[in-house]
């Protein structure tokens, strides 16, 4: 019951430098979502995705990308990294859909440090 | 845009002691209310799911109500422990999107042995 895992746990890396953080689901969800937590601002939404093939902006996407080509997978990309992107970011599923009719589940997190 | 607000941010009480966290919102037509639990450096972890239609979910020692006309829901834990200590999260599923989770901001809750 691996449920959702992220790696890696964490990153350090330098301006400018692109990274992949890998979120995995072995619970055949449709809905996957990533989120970044920082100290005073809550939990937000960069990306989600509601089937294979199928991705959209939530509410703080500049810098970063998705895609998600299985079901299982979807992995996060920051394209330039940058120091504002030093964050936890988490990811997390739901078997309903967007409406969590059965809840979200989260992952450990990635913390990501850029300096 | 719906906002998420949880009062206490803080609270430090003795063992033993019965207390409530409260979360409101701004947005009643939501679908489903959801408390979490995060200890530190960790991630986080369902304690109760509330659907729009119900009132009350309990598990334990934890029990969670939603009163959705006025925008509230509270999360009552019974005879504290030491365990208990962590950030307490409450995150809305709002209608109208397929958008995710509003999350408030959280309540640090130290439990004193």
């Amino acid at each position: 019951n691996a449920g959702v895992t992220q790696t890696p746990k964490f990153q350090v890396l330098k301006t400018g430098q692109s990274m992949t953080l890998q979120c995995a689901q072995d619970m055949n969800h449709e809905y996957m979502s990533w989120y970044r937590q920082d100290p005073g601002m809550g939990l937000r939404l960069i990306h989600y995705s509601v089937g294979a093939g199928i991705t959209d902006q939530g509410e703080v996407p500049n810098g970063y990308n998705v895609s998600r080509s299985t079901t299982e997978d979807f992995p996060l990309r920051l394209l330039s990294a940058a120091p504002s992107q030093t964050s936890v970011y988490f990811c997390a599923s739901s078997y309903s859909g967007f409406r969590g009719d059965y809840g979200y589940t989260f992952g450990s997190g990635t913390r990501l440090t850029v300096v | 845009k719906q906002e998420v607000t949880q009062i206490p941010a803080a609270l430090s009480v003795p063992e033993g002691e019965n207390l409530v966290l409260n979360c409101s919102f701004t947005d009643s037509a939501i679908y489903n209310l959801q408390w979490f639990r995060q200890d530190p450096g960790k991630g986080l972890t369902s304690l109760l799911l509330i659907q729009s239609s119900q009132r009350e979910q309990t598990s334990g020692r934890l029990n969670a109500s939603l009163d959705k006309s006025s925008g509230r829901s509270t999360l009552y834990i019974a005879a504290s422990q030491p365990g208990d200590s962590a950030t307490y999260l409450c995150a809305v599923k709002s209608g109208g999107g397929a958008d995710g989770l509003t999350f408030g901001k959280g309540t640090h809750l130290i439990i004193q042995p």
